[in-house]
């Protein structure tokens, strides 16, 4: 157990819709960050948040949107969602902003866009 | 922009053999890490490397930054099935890029 906590763990919708997905970090972790993963993808970083303020974006659509609220708990909106949308969303957090030391991932949120 | 690239994609080991995974990066990096991702489960780190030529041991993984950071590798000796999983390397620049992985099946 990594101490990240993401909900929910299976999400099914249709495309066109909308979805939060949450995450929260480890205890004293100011850090976190989204990842999409699907098969033929990889690993991807979307977006990281330090403390309440976006810090990096990565590979994230205009459709996708997060935020880190005053209690360091994140939510990843994904929004138009399309079939290629379905893939296994990761939350990560670490202590670190700027250089990033370990991270823990949370279990994953796995989307599918039908 | 920033690419890490990591070969093989997949490695098939018989057990008790040893490989090895490589990470190349387009750019000099600040650091690399390592992650291991089981079958179903989700990345867990192993290891930074901070310093040119940092060589650090874990057990039978052996993880090694190159001179001029801008690549990496992990090898593994005498395989066993718990080290079955997909292996990322992340290099930092900035921000961490993760390579695709090399996926690692064991033959018992």
């Amino acid at each position: 157990d990594s101490g990240v906590t993401q909900t929910p763990k299976h999400l099914i919708t249709a495309t066109g819709q909308r979805v939060t997905l949450r995450c929260s970090p480890r205890s004293g972790d100011l850090s976190v960050y989204w990842y999409q993963q699907s098969l033929d993808q990889g690993l991807q970083f979307l977006i990281q948040y330090y403390n309440g303020e976006e810090r990096a974006k990565g590979n994230i659509l205009e459709r996708f949107s997060a935020q880190q609220f005053p209690d360091l708990h994140s939510e990843l909106n994904l929004s138009s969602l399309e079939l290629g949308d379905s893939a296994l969303y990761f939350c990560a957090s670490s202590v670190e902003s700027v250089n990033p030391y370990e991270q823990y991932f949370g279990p994953g949120t796995r989307l599918t866009v039908t | 922009g920033q690419q890490v690239m990591q070969i093989p994609q997949y490695q098939h080991v018989q057990e008790g053999e040893d490989f090895t995974t490589y990470c190349n990066s387009s750019t000099t990096l600040s650091n690399i890490q390592w992650y291991k991702q089981r079958p179903g489960g989700h990345p867990v780190f192993l290891i930074q490397l901070v310093k040119s030529g940092e060589v650090k041991k874990q057990k039978r993984l052996t993880f090694q930054f190159g001179e001029a950071k801008k690549n990496s590798s992990l090898h593994i000796t005498a395989t066993q099935t718990t080290d079955v999983g997909t292996y990322f390397c992340a290099g930092l620049r900035g921000k961490l890029s993760f390579g695709a992985g090399t996926t690692v099946t064991v033959r018992a």
